[in-house]
């Protein structure tokens, strides 16, 4: 059951040029969404976030976009660095009861070549 | 910065034991979360917790695995009996009140043998 998913495993973008990571998912009662990235032994680091009332968010070289009627969002990273290497998480919660667990997808390994 | 943070980092136990695994989620977070990373996987919700009681848990939360908040500000699962498809990075989060982020710590790598 996958709630969301993230169909590209891994991302090569060149240092300076804009990443751009998809999310799909198909639960309508998620109304909140989030980007983690995730270095190797150690834990998701949050990002940003979106709610469902929303299309757009920015944080410095980070937005996240949502499209609901297609039940699809996007981080865009500009300008790419080589730091920004990592696993990338998208991630969704929200329904009736929402105890705010996060569904999360397979992510995206991003590699940022200098 | 508050973070979350997990002990042991890493733990090997042998098939059957019981582990227990600890978390200190950030002091004015209400909210508290177990998921696991099978390697090479996703992560996966385990339970939330809220208000000293189980909100909500996965189909992966059986039996074996309870959640507990001893004190103020320990946050702890325990699996009684280990199976070897336990091994996995466990990770405890903890969210405020309202919607906002959950913050994870850096995980916990329990190895069964």
């Amino acid at each position: 059951d996958q709630q969301v998913k993230q169909n590209s495993p891994s991302l090569s973008v060149q240092e300076g040029r804009i990443s751009i990571l998809n999310c799909d998912y198909t639960n309508s009662m998620f109304d909140y969404f989030l980007w983690y990235k995730k270095y190797p032994a150690e834990g998701p680091t949050f990002l940003i976030s979106i709610s469902s009332i929303k299309d757009k968010n920015e944080d410095g070289r980070f937005t996240v976009f949502l499209n609901k009627s297609a039940k699809h969002l996007s981080l865009h990273i500009v300008p790419s660095q080589p730091g920004d290497s990592a696993v990338y998480f998208c991630a969704a919660s929200g329904g009736s009861g929402n105890t705010g667990k996060l569904i999360f997808g397979q992510g995206t390994t991003l590699q940022v070549k200098p | 910065e508050p973070e979350v943070t997990q002990t042991p980092s890493h733990q090997v136990t042998q098939m059957g034991q019981e582990v227990i695994l600890r978390c200190v989620p950030i002091s004015n977070h209400l909210y508290f979360y177990w998921y696991r990373q099978i390697l090479g996987q996703k992560v996966e919700f385990l339970v939330s917790f809220y208000n000293n009681e189980i909100s909500e848990k996965s189909e992966i939360f059986d039996d074996q695995f309870s959640v507990e908040r001893p004190d103020g500000s320990n946050f702890t699962l325990k699996i009684r009996s280990t199976k070897l498809e336990d091994s996995a990075m466990y990770f405890c989060a903890s969210r405020r009140e309202g919607v906002g982020e959950a913050f994870f710590g850096q995980g916990t790598r329990l190895t069964v043998v």
